[in-house]
């Protein structure tokens, strides 16, 4: 197993489309989650899976975004109707229930024109 | 609701400087802290995680030590490189699970 795998690394959009990020967790972590990270700042928390059950959705999730996370395994992360502000590096990461510590993948670049 | 403070933003060294990375956080009722490093337009690798019984942990070069009473964590590099060169984030666990982090320190090591 190779990490966490995030796709695409780099994604360019139109204001107003939708886009949809992948991430593929190691394979024997059951916790999932998402995080943003715009420029100069530090990551900000998303949401969580824990298996296939999204168990808390941070605020700055509009009704815009929804997260998947199917059998527990994969998980998507789609931005319908996209803005400018939504432009940022989509981070995913992997963690094993009662162990410390994330392991990131390499993030997902949105920009929105 | 907590924050996550780190100082300074931006350190420039010449090469084989020892240096210490400030964190600060508001609440003391952490689960752990854990230290990242970030390349440009990078993911983040994990460096050291503490444990919010510990007082330091270490890995080659670096040390980081965690005081909670007083909110505070530094990292220590020892012997900086150019390889070291990047963006160092320092996370606090607020739970089993979820992370605050701090804007970073973007640490540049000049040959």
């Amino acid at each position: 197993d190779t990490g966490v795998s995030q796709d695409p690394r780099h994604k360019i959009t139109k204001r107003g489309q939708n886009v949809t990020f992948r991430c593929d967790p190691i394979s024997e972590h059951n916790r999932l989650y998402w995080y943003r990270q715009t420029l100069g700042q530090g990551p900000e928390f998303l949401t969580y899976f824990q298996n296939e059950a999204q168990l808390e959705k941070s605020r700055l999730l509009s009704d815009r975004f929804s997260a998947e996370r199917p059998k527990g395994s994969f998980s998507t992360l789609e931005i319908q109707r996209t803005e400018q502000g939504d432009s940022a590096m989509y981070l995913c990461a992997s963690s094993l229930q009662g162990e410390n510590g994330y392991t990131f993948g390499s993030g997902t670049r949105l920009t929105v024109v | 609701k907590q924050e996550v403070t780190q100082i300074p933003a931006a350190l420039s060294v010449p090469e084989g400087e020892n240096l210490v990375l400030n964190c600060s956080f508001t609440d003391s009722a952490i689960y752990n802290l854990q230290w990242f490093r970030q390349d440009p337009g990078k993911g983040l690798t994990s460096l050291l995680l503490i444990q919010s019984s510990q007082r330091e942990q270490t890995s080659g070069r670096l040390n980081a030590s965690l005081d909670k009473s007083s909110g505070r964590s530094t990292l220590y590099i020892a012997a900086s490189q150019p390889g070291d060169s990047a963006t160092y984030l320092c996370a606090v666990g607020s739970g089993t699970y979820k992370y605050i982090f701090g804007t970073g320190t973007r640490l540049k090591v000049l040959a």
